[in-house]
């Protein structure tokens, strides 16, 4: 039972690049969801999905695209990355919406 | 929507000293209080949680308390010691909302 998977842990991207996070969890969790944290700033909500087929956008939606084909994956899709995308990104599951985030160990994107 | 504020942004206690964080919210149909512990370069992981039918839940020296008249709810940490040493987010989520919206956390420093 290895959890959320996050791949990569570091990425350097250029400005105007694209790129896709990835995330797989094996714990059959139907919520999953992409936050990214910045400093003084928390956590904040990219999108998120409910089930298999279902996504809905969070706080700060923009610039990311996400698609949930299966339970286990939900990819985060960066579709023309900009500097102001450097942060911390952490993917997170749970069985329901009012039980427990298992976070993954977060990818650190740097965007020159 | 839903709103969180958390304070302090930053807590320095001696080792033994209680410590208590405070998290005020807007919307009155928030229902689910989870607080999170991140310690340096780790993901996010639950500590505790408290729902909107209790008043207070305890868990060795950790506890949490929720007013809902007043709409806030407080994390307090007692016999501190170095190792929580951490960042500790709280959230909420609202009835109705499938979404997890975090504070901007406290950085907490247990010096020995």
């Amino acid at each position: 039972n290895a959890g959320v998977t996050q791949t990569p842990k570091f990425q350097v991207l250029k400005t105007g690049q694209s790129m896709t996070l990835q995330c797989a969890q094996d714990m059959n969790h139907e919520y999953m969801s992409w936050y990214r944290q910045d400093p003084g700033m928390g956590l904040r909500l990219i999108h998120y999905s409910v089930g298999a087929g279902i996504t809905d956008q969070g706080e700060v939606p923009n610039g990311y695209n996400v698609s949930r084909s299966t339970t286990e994956d939900f990819p985060l899709r960066l579709l023309s990355a900009a500097p102001s995308q450097t942060s911390v990104y952490f993917c997170a599951s749970s069985y329901s919406r009012e039980e427990k985030l298992f976070f993954g160990s977060g990818t650190q994107l740097s965007v020159l | 929507g839903e709103n969180v504020e958390q304070h302090p942004s930053t807590l320095s206690v001696q080792e033994g000293d209680s410590a208590v964080i405070k998290c005020t919210y807007s919307d009155s149909a928030s229902n689910y209080f989870p607080w999170y512990k991140q310690e340096l370069g780790k993901r996010p992981q639950l500590i505790i949680d408290i729902r909107s039918n209790v008043g207070e839940k305890k868990d060795q020296r950790i506890a949490v308390t929720l007013n809902k008249t007043a709409k806030h709810f407080s994390l307090h940490i007692t016999e501190t010691q170095p190792e929580d040493s951490a960042v500790y987010f709280c959230a909420l989520r609202s009835t109705g909302f499938q979404k997890l919206v975090f504070g901007t956390g406290t950085r907490l420093l247990v010096s020995p």
